[in-house]
Order: C-alpha cells, then sequence, then structure tokens
C-alpha cells in the first residue's frame, strides 16, 4: 500500500517563475492538505481540498493556489516566485469522514534564487 | 488564535536516559493533539494522537499526555537511544479534519 507520494523531491527555481508540485495522496484517502516549511519552523497550513474543492485555506497570498483531480490526486501551483517561498513543501493525506489520521508525504524542496 | 510553542528548542541526552519534550497551546477548545517525528530533510511520522477527551496515550517506549485545561501536553521517551534522534513536532487541531498547527518542534540529539 503506497503511502503519500510527492513530485519533485527537490527544484530549483528563479524569482518570478511559476511552480507546479504534485501529491498523489495515501490509496484511501480522500482528502489532500498542503503545508510550506521554512527552515527551523513548524509546517504551517497553506489549503485542503475535498471533493475537488478547497474547504480550508490559511494565511497565503493569492499566489499560491492548488487543484485536486477525481482521482483524489492534488497539485500546488505557485505563482512569481519570491526568495521567501524557498522551503520544504508537505502533502498530507486523510479521509474526511474520519477527520483524524493523516498522513505525511517526504515533501518537495523548493529553492528560489 | 491558536498557538503553539514547544520546549526547549532542542535537547541533548545521552543513551539510555529518560526525557520530557513539553508543548503548550493558548487556546483550550482543542479537538485533538498528536505528536509527530521528523528526520532531517523528511516528512512528517505520526507518533501519537491524542482526543480531546482523552488524557493520554501509550506507543512502546512512548507516552503522550494531554491536560486541556492548562493548555499543555508531554511527550515522554523512555530509554533513550540514538536512532531516536529527530525533531519532534506537537500539532494541534481545533475540529475535526481541519488544519493542524504546529509548533516550531524540539530537536533531540541522544549520544551513544
Amino acid at each position: 500500500d503506497a503511502g503519500v507520494t510527492q513530485s519533485p523531491t527537490h527544484l530549483i527555481k528563479t524569482r518570478g517563475q511559476q511552480v507546479t508540485l504534485r501529491c498523489s495522496p495515501k490509496s484511501g484517502h480522500d482528502t489532500v492538505s498542503w503545508y510550506q516549511q521554512a527552515l527551523g519552523q513548524g509546517p504551517q497550513f497553506i489549503f485542503q481540498y475535498y471533493e475537488e474543492e478547497e474547504r480550508q485555506r490559511g494565511n497565503f497570498p493569492d499566489r499560491f493556489s492548488g487543484h485536486q483531480f477525481p482521482n483524489y490526486s492534488s497539485e500546488l501551483n505557485v505563482n512569481a516566485l519570491l526568495l521567501g517561498d524557498s522551503a520544504l513543501y508537505l502533502c498530507a493525506s486523510s479521509f474526511w469522514e474520519a477527520g483524524n489520521t493523516i498522513y505525511f508525504g517526504e515533501g518537495s524542496w523548493l529553492t528560489v534564487v | 488564535k491558536q498557538e503553539v510553542t514547544q520546549i526547549p528548542a532542542a535537547l541533548s541526552v545521552p543513551e539510555g536516559e529518560n526525557l520530557v519534550l513539553n508543548c503548550s497551546f493558548t487556546d483550550s477548545a482543542i479537538y485533538n493533539l498528536q505528536w509527530f517525528r521528523q528526520d532531517p530533510g523528511k516528512g512528517l511520522t505520526s507518533l501519537l494522537l491524542i482526543q480531546s477527551s482523552q488524557r493520554e496515550q501509550t506507543s512502546g517506549r512512548l507516552n503522550a499526555s494531554l491536560d486541556k485545561s492548562s493548555g499543555r501536553s508531554t511527550l515522554y521517551i523512555a530509554a533513550s537511544q540514538p536512532g531516536d534522534s529527530a525533531t519532534y513536532l506537537c500539532a494541534v487541531s481545533n475540529q475535526a479534519g481541519t488544519a493542524l498547527i504546529f509548533g516550531k518542534g524540539t530537536t533531540l540529539s541522544v549520544s551513544s
């Protein structure tokens, strides 16, 4: 049973560019959440998707957007990259009805230069 | 606004020692609290989940307690081993299925 998988694992982008990160949830899970973790900090919630709709959003600008597909996989898009967007981006999946058990992927390391 | 604080930020202990990590939160109206482990550059692994109605949870050498009224949780690690070296993160959820609010973590180093 595959856990949460994320791609790419590492990437380097230039300031002003756009990036797309991908996530496949654990088998059977229907809810995907995205978190940003800067060095030395705890993860911060970006948004959550269920039934292809954004259900909750953290305190992130509109440059951060997402999508959930019918197979429950998800994408995180960041436009007009800033140096401060450099971080580990974590995807987490869960079962909406359960609301408790959450599984994290290994993350995507984004470096903006 | 819920805030989570973890003390200490870093801890170094010799192998075999018992230790306690602390977590505090400002709003006691939580749904649950979780402790996670994160190895350098890796994702998070859930260690223990405590529902708001529970007082503690145990898994092997780990024991987590929750005191909602005082806004505190502790993670007790018995007989520490070098393999326990990692960052331990505490997170609370205010409602079922909602966003987790994390502390900054405690980085533990266990020397052999």
